[in-house]
């Protein structure tokens, strides 16, 4: 079946410093690939998003690329904000599928 | 993005008592939504998929008859959470596949259920 890993947090960084959070996946076929962000107390919300192998979804200074030769689709931002503090969660679809698998998240704490 | 938008964002009942929430696609049409219960500090655990004009299909270990799912049309699910009691208090999350986006999926803002 369809799993996803993500490193393990907590992730403690301070502001302006280099984010690497790591995915890797496995899946059967060419899945989509995504990250959700959850602020404390709210709901998921989509940050970027990969279709193909190479694809690089970004947005808000996070970016991600979708590395098929090593199954990977790691987040990364160039200088972190306290802002950016939530849980980061890597997650996949299959081609013709419409069900998520989620990774388990990873708490991200950016302090001043 | 799609917008998913969940209703009531907080909700205390008495135990016993049963109590909605619902879950909208506000600007597209969604076949299938999905409902997740999450517990703190942990990941998403995927309760049913709700298809438009068709029953549920419930995970493993999901009693059906307690946690009822209705998706009436194709821009509204509900799940109502029947003779509700303080172990069901949690973090109740619904999403909306936009295959429109590529099969992307959008979530609600999650609806805070606690039992007293």
């Amino acid at each position: 079946g369809n799993s996803v890993t993500q490193m393990e947090g907590p992730v403690t960084l301070s502001e302006e410093a280099f984010l690497t959070i790591n995915c890797t996946y496995t899946a059967t076929g060419y899945p989509s690939l995504f990250w959700y962000v959850q602020y404390p107390g709210e709901g998921l919300q989509l940050l970027l998003k990969a279709t193909k192998a190479d694809d690089k979804g970004s947005n808000k200074g996070f970016e991600a690329t979708y590395r098929k030769e090593t199954t990977s689709f790691h987040l990364e931002k160039g200088s972190v904000q306290v802002s950016d503090s939530a849980v980061y969660f890597c997650a996949l679809i299959e081609t013709s599928g419409s069900r998520l698998t989620f990774g388990e998240g990873t708490q991200l704490t950016v302090n001043p | 993005g799609a917008v998913v938008s969940q209703h009531p964002s907080r909700v205390i009942c008495k135990s016993g008592t049963s109590v909605k929430i619902e879950c909208r696609s506000l600007d597209f049409q969604a076949t299938t939504m999905f409902w997740y219960r999450q517990f703190p500090k942990q990941s998403l655990m995927l309760m049913a998929t709700s298809n438009e004009g068709s029953k549920a299909t419930y995970e493993q270990g999901v009693e059906k008859d307690k946690f009822l799912i209705n998706h009436a049309s194709l821009t509204l699910s509900t799940l109502t959470v029947t003779s509700a009691h303080p172990e069901d208090s949690s973090f109740y999350i619904c999403s909306a596949s936009y295959r429109g986006q590529g099969n992307t999926i959008y979530f609600g803002e999650g609806s805070w259920l606690t039992v007293v």
